[in-house]
């Protein structure tokens, strides 16, 4: 099986403006949840998705947000981007919410200027 | 509140050096464990987990850990460490009820010198 893919893999953006990544699950994964790793934070939950729903939600303000699709598939987005939205942002999925490992894509590294 | 700690920062060792991580956790209920490893440049990947039963694990590439519930560790070994061992390595936990998303700690660096 093919494993978690995001897209694009590094972006560029400043202050200001939106952006938003992509993330296919393994297939046959229904849940997609997002984590952002910094230097400073470490690696922080955003939020999960089942069934086009969200499920749960980290600690992060409302510009953050994100959406499934009907055929799992994921898009988070940061709207008024500031310097430190400044990470790598990683997709996660497994089968289902139930007690299941959750395996990792490779990361959306972006760049706030 | 609920955390993840591991105290070892960066941990720098020789070839063929025993390794231990040492991860505690601050949870009140019942919990899955597991320990990520992030190699450069590479995604994170599963090394081993912990969901019940017998509370030594064994994961890939020689790695193990024990969970020591009264302790609340689960602290990762390998006996004899490689070069290609150098890598961040990450505890992380969920809870077994309610929401499971996984509360990582902040990652031990752990540097093999050949």
């Amino acid at each position: 099986k093919a494993g978690v893919t995001q897209t694009p893999r590094y972006l560029i953006k400043t202050r200001g403006q939106q952006v938003t990544l992509s993330c296919s699950p393994i297939s046959g994964h229904r849940s997609v949840s997002w984590y952002q790793q910094t230097p400073g934070q470490g690696l922080q939950f955003l939020f999960e998705y089942f069934s086009e729903t969200q499920r749960n939600k980290g600690n992060f303000p409302g510009r953050f947000s994100g959406r499934q699709f009907s055929n799992s598939r994921s898009e988070m987005n940061v709207s008024t981007l500031e310097l430190g939205d400044s990470a790598l942002y990683l997709c996660a999925s497994r089968p289902g919410l139930q007690q299941e490992t959750q395996y990792f894509g490779p990361g959306t590294r972006l760049l706030v200027l | 509140a609920q955390s993840v700690s591991q105290h070892n920062h960066h941990v720098i060792l020789s070839e063929a050096a025993s390794l231990e991580l040492g991860c505690n956790y601050s949870y009140g209920g019942t919990v899955n464990l597991f320990w990520y490893v992030q190699y450069p440049g590479q995604h994170l990947q599963l090394l081993l987990k912990y969901f019940s039963g017998d509370p030594l694990v064994k994961g890939i590439k020689g790695f193990e850990a024990e969970f020591i519930k009264s302790k609340f560790s689960f602290n990762l070994r390998k006996p004899s460490v490689q070069w290609s061992d150098t890598a961040e390595y990450f505890c992380a936990v969920t809870l077994q009820t309610g929401a499971n998303n996984l509360f990582f700690g902040t990652g031990t660096r752990l540097t093999v010198i050949p």
